[in-house]
């Protein structure tokens, strides 16, 4: 039982590079999202899913997409990265009966 | 969108000693979660506590909805407890900024 994973750990972009941030989860949760944290302050919320094919955005959604075609994956795709991008990206999975979030290691990724 | 500020932004403590952590917000809520972050970045869900008080082991949460604030109170604290808490709120779980404690031996 892995909980929830992220990968890759580490990623180091130049502007205008696009990637994927993987988010998996083994624990049956209905709801997932992401959440971007910045030196020194608390997390905000990208994007959220409460269910396949159901996503919505959350408080800082630009430059961000997503999709959910499984219950288990939700990545965040970065089209254009930008430097503003920088940051360390978390994953956070909950039960629609549960309500205490989970969260994945963090991927740290920098945008030169 | 809901205001969260925590207090106080820093605090140091020595190992046995005792803390309260505060977070206030701007509006009704019926989601408050207490989190802890440890030094290698880790989250960890402390509470979920819309309302009333919880404890489990050496933290205990209370949390008055009507006037708006949470604490967050740590026993005979240990140098494990180190790291930043952070308190968030509302379906769109906006997080405060964070209250870093740092325990020392």
């Amino acid at each position: 039982n892995a909980g929830v994973t992220q990968t890759p750990k580490f990623q180091v972009l130049k502007t205008g590079q696009s990637m994927t941030l993987q988010c998996a989860q083994d624990m049956n949760h209905e709801y997932m999202s992401w959440y971007r944290q910045d030196p020194g302050m608390g997390l905000r919320l990208i994007h959220y899913s409460v269910g396949a094919g159901i996503t919505d955005q959350g408080e800082v959604p630009n430059g961000y997409n997503v999709s959910r075609s499984t219950t288990e994956d939700f990545p965040l795709r970065l089209l254009s990265a930008a430097p503003s991008q920088t940051s360390v990206y978390f994953c956070a999975t909950w039960s629609k009966t549960g309500n205490e979030q989970f969260f994945g290691p963090g991927t740290r990724l920098t945008v030169l | 969108g809901i205001q969260v500020e925590q207090s106080p932004p820093d605090l140091i403590l020595q190992e046995g000693a005792n803390s309260t952590l505060r977070c206030n917000f701007s509006d009704s809520v019926n989601n408050l979660q207490w989190f802890h972050q440890n030094p290698w970045g880790q989250l960890i869900n402390l509470f979920y506590i819309p309302s009333g008080t919880k404890q489990n082991g050496r933290l205990s949460a209370t949390t008055v909805a009507t006037e708006r604030y949470s604490l967050l109170y740590i026993s005979s604290s240990q140098t494990t407890d180190s790291g930043v808490y952070f308190c968030a709120v509302g379906g769109d779980m906006r997080f405060g900024a964070g209250t870093r404690l740092t325990v020392k031996p």
